[in-house]
């Protein structure tokens, strides 16, 4: 079955920074990887998706990248701000049905 | 994005009682929910699939008959912790595929469930 390992577990960042986040799949078939940003207590929340067909996708200060042939995925935030301190989970799918959570990021950033 | 409600938020009960947590897709219609556990500072644990009309389909390790999961409609998934003990205290967590979404994966605001 798929395997999503995420890297680094716990990162902090200079407001005004950039994060990367970076994930790898196991199965090749997985098609779908998307985003979720969990603060504390709350409900994961999705952020940003990207499918098989696109390298790259950005949605302001957040982007997603894939490479399919080296099998990861990284999110990238830039101009990082004190409400983007959060548990980051990346996440790989093949069916739509089955999600492979990875093990989450917890990411600060340090006014 | 859909909108997936669950609830009870918390609850705290006795060791021994059972606890029933709902989840409901408000404005789509959600064949297959999921069910997740997280422990502090963990990951999403997938504890069992639900089907609408069929039985779960539960993860290796995940009692069938401790956690006990009925999805009878298209909008509704309960999960039911049965004689609830103190090491079934955890933040539980439901989740949904929405196609009109196109196909992605939205989560409840969770469940605290503490056992005395």
């Amino acid at each position: 079955g798929e395997n999503v390992e995420q890297h680094p577990s716990t990162l902090s960042v200079q407001e005004g920074d950039s994060a990367v986040i970076k994930c790898t799949y196991s199965d090749s078939a997985s098609n779908y990887f998307p985003w979720y940003k969990q603060e504390l207590g709350k409900r994961p929340q999705l952020i940003i998706d990207i499918r098989s067909n696109v390298g790259e996708k950005k949605d302001q200060r957040i982007a997603v990248t894939l490479n399919k042939t080296a099998k990861h995925f990284s999110l990238h935030i830039t101009e990082t701000q004190p409400e983007d301190s959060a548990v980051y989970f990346c996440a790989a799918t093949d069916t739509g049905r089955n999600f492979v959570f990875g093990p989450g990021t917890r990411l600060s950033v340090l006014p | 994005g859909a909108v997936v409600s669950q609830h009870p938020s918390w609850v705290i009960c006795k060791s021994g009682t059972s606890v029933k947590i709902e989840c409901r897709s408000l404005d789509f219609q959600a064949t297959t929910m999921f069910w997740y556990r997280q422990f502090p500072k963990q990951s999403l644990m997938l504890m069992a699939t639900s089907n609408e009309g069929s039985k779960a389909t539960y993860e290796q390790g995940v009692e069938k008959d401790k956690f006990l999961i009925n999805h009878a409609s298209l909008t509704l998934s309960t999960l039911t912790v049965t004689s609830a003990h103190p090491e079934d205290s955890s933040f539980y967590i439901c989740s949904a595929i929405s196609g009109q979404a196109g196909e992605k994966l939205f989560f409840g605001s969770g469940t605290q469930l503490s056992v005395l």
